[in-house]
């Protein structure tokens, strides 16, 4: 079993449709990053947080530290939303670039 | 404000030739790492390193793969005697120093290599 687990794998959406996206870990940690990675395969980082919740025009991050559940919401989605979404963590003892990575979720959104 | 550099973007080697990529962090940054994506898997820490020191290299095979961060110039993933299986998109990230508890990356394009 991966110790980063993300839900669901693909998703396909239509355009102005809210989208959640769900990561599972099964280690203690300090910090749980959400990364884009566009169709070209270049590396964005969305979020990085520890604790709560975060909000970035349509995007919102949120952790449950005792679940070990993290959400990545998009309102609104559009078209140029389409991409692989990645959550990683960085465990407790573990370096600040020790990231464990789920295997992404593609989203398509469909005008 | 240019943001992390990679070069070659593309890499075409034969089996046995050696393989550089190269990483240039943003400016400001001392902290560089290293993640390899296979085709069809997740993304792999290799190494993380500081200006002429490396923190962590767990996450790197033991033999062929060295990485470096010399005081001056690019951080190097280098990788000898190249064989299929390391066919793959390598990435670079940076971060400033540790100033606060928790540092976020800032990724390059990343390097697509392929082994012939």
């Amino acid at each position: 079993k991966n110790e980063v687990e993300q839900s669901p794998q693909n998703l396909t959406a239509q355009e102005g449709e809210f989208i959640t996206i769900n990561c599972s870990y099964s280690v203690g940690i300090s910090a749980l990053h959400w990364l884009q990675q566009h169709p070209g395969g270049g590396i964005v980082s969305l979020f990085m947080l520890s604790s709560g919740k975060k909000k970035h025009g349509r995007l919102i991050a949120t952790i449950n530290i005792q679940e070990k559940h993290s959400s990545l919401h998009i309102t609104a989605s559009h078209p140029r939303d389409s991409a692989v979404y990645i959550c990683a963590v960085r465990s407790y003892g573990g370096s600040q670039g020790n990231l464990i990575f789920g295997k992404g979720t593609k989203l398509s959104v469909k005008p | 404000n240019a943001g992390v550099m990679q070069n070659p973007r593309h890499l075409v080697r034969r089996r046995g030739q050696e393989a550089r990529l190269r990483c240039s962090p943003m400016k400001g940054h001392s902290h560089v790492y290293w993640y390899r994506q296979l085709p069809e898997e997740g993304l792999k820490f290799m190494v993380y390193l500081q200006k002429e020191n490396i923190i962590d290299e767990s996450g790197m095979p033991k033999e062929r793969f060295s990485a470096e961060f010399p005081k001056e110039g690019p951080s190097i993933l280098r990788i000898q005697q190249v064989v299929r299986g390391d066919s793959a998109a390598y990435f670079c990230a940076s971060s400033p120093p540790p100033g606060v508890p928790y540092n976020e990356q800032f990724f390059g394009p990343g390097t697509r290599l392929t082994v012939l």
